[in-house]
């Protein structure tokens, strides 16, 4: 069965640092994977999501995330934290492979930026 | 921009009573999914639906759970006698690419 891992529920960061949150995949098939933010209140934005091709993949506000299939992971980075970063984000992983399926979470981190 | 809506934002009721939780899905959408996040753990899925049947749900959704789409814009989610370890916040999504999510109804049964 598919799971995803999300390395620390809680990672903190002063504002300008770089912004790194990992996330491990388990997998018989290459998944799709996906990033989500859930702002205070809010439901869960799509930040970014690997399919197929290029395993760089670019998202909003800045975040990026690499697709490593040797590694099994598909870790969050941006360069330089902003205030406004503060949130939690989520891993994701869609089941059969395919489109219509379920999405699997990981349990989530929360990011604090420092000023 | 177009977004996935849920009413209410929050939901107090008591063990044993009738809760239906309200989405309207993103209007050109196909796939509709219901997923929950109990306090301080993942979120998991329920189910999802497609071409007004149920195409998956997880071992969570039991009996006591269903969905429908009423009306062709509504798509719901009842629970019939609601559990204390029913209190959790629940997502609707939406699907022709890419999930949607809306931003969450919090259940708590008291």
């Amino acid at each position: 069965a598919q799971s995803v891992t999300q390395l620390g529920s809680h990672v903190s960061v002063s504002e300008g640092a770089l912004v790194l949150l990992r996330c491990n995949y388990s997998s018989s098939v290459p998944p799709y994977l996906f990033w989500y933010v859930q702002y205070p209140n809010q439901g869960l934005q799509l930040l970014l999501k690997y399919t197929t091709g290029a395993t760089l993949v670019k998202g909003i506000n800045g975040f990026e995330a690499e697709f490593k299939k040797s590694e099994t992971s598909f870790h969050l980075t941006k360069p330089s934290a902003h205030m406004s970063d503060a949130a939690e984000y989520f891993c994701a992983a869609l089941s059969h492979g395919g489109s219509q399926g379920n999405l699997i979470f990981g349990k989530g981190t929360k990011l604090s930026v420092k000023p | 921009e177009p977004e996935v809506t849920q009413t209410p934002s929050h939901q107090v009721t008591q063990m044993g009573q009738e809760v239906i939780l309200r989405c309207v899905p993103i209007s050109n959408h196909l796939y509709f999914y219901w997923y929950r996040q109990i306090l301080g753990q993942k979120v998991e899925f329920l189910v999802s639906f497609y071409n007004n049947e149920i195409s998956e749900k997880s071992e969570i959704f039991d009996d006591q759970f269903s969905v429908e789409r009423p009306d062709g814009s509504n798509f719901t989610l009842k629970i019939r006698s609601t559990k204390l370890e029913d209190s959790a916040m629940y997502f609707c999504a939406s699907m022709t690419y890419e999930q949607y999510f809306g931003p969450g109804t919090r259940l708590t049964v008291t």
